[in-house]
């Protein structure tokens, strides 16, 4: 069974610090690694994706991979309430398996 | 504008009707998706689409049936046999070349 798991939070950040988020996958062939966010209520949106060990960074997102430990982490620097939503964590081997997401509250 | 569109926003079934969910997408894309969401949960895949005329049950594909007769439509039915359909429902498609799903608004079904 491929799984991927991600704690459910909620998590909660002050404003302005860093909001760090983990997945970890179970399988070793997973290729593309994608972090979405989804308000409440609302459809999710793709926020980054990366497919080699290391980092991206994109603004104020910087997603980590470490195929080694199969985890994927996402960082939000500078953390704004507008943030706040649940984050999905999506692995493909082929299809994409999701995690059941992380929910981020941003404290102002 | 190019997107990914479904209607209803919202959808009430009474008990042992069928209803169907509308997902059209203009961005030429090959692949299309059915998910449902409960709440606090993560996405399930109910069917999938590669190619037009073809399609593969993913997950939770029991009570439900789609088709693809257009690359742009792919229709989900939520059939009297599943028993319990209330969720969010989200419609998604991808190029064939790439992995990156982009989503519609999202349909949510409530049984009366």
């Amino acid at each position: 069974q491929k799984e991927v798991e991600q704690n459910s939070g909620p998590l909660s950040v002050p404003e302005g610090a860093i909001a760090s988020l983990n997945c970890t996958y179970s399988d070793r062939g997973s290729q593309s690694f994608f972090w979405y966010r989804q308000y409440s209520g609302k459809s999710p949106e793709l926020i980054m994706f990366i497919y080699s060990n290391g980092d991206k960074e994109d603004g104020r997102f910087t997603a980590q991979l470490n195929k080694a430990s199969q985890y994927v982490s996402l960082l939000i620097r500078d953390s704004q309430p507008s943030d706040s939503a649940t984050y999905l964590c999506a692995v493909t081997p082929d299809q994409l398996i999701w995690g059941a997401g992380t929910k981020l509250i941003i404290k102002p | 504008d190019g997107g990914i569109t479904q209607s209803p926003k919202y959808l009430f079934r009474k008990e042992g009707q069928n209803v169907t969910l509308s997902c059209e997408q203009n961005l030429n894309h090959d692949a299309m998706y059915w998910y449902r969401q409960d709440p606090g949960q993560g996405l399930r895949l109910i069917y999938y689409s590669q190619i037009v005329n073809d399609f593969q049950k993913g997950d939770i594909a029991e009570g439900y049936s789609v088709s693809r007769e257009k690359k742009e439509s792919f229709p989900l039915t939520v059939t009297s046999a599943q028993k319990n359909p209330t969720a969010f429902y989200l419609c998604a498609s991808t190029g064939l070349a790439d992995n990156e799903q982009f989503f519609g608004p999202g349909t949510r079904l409530t049984v009366l």
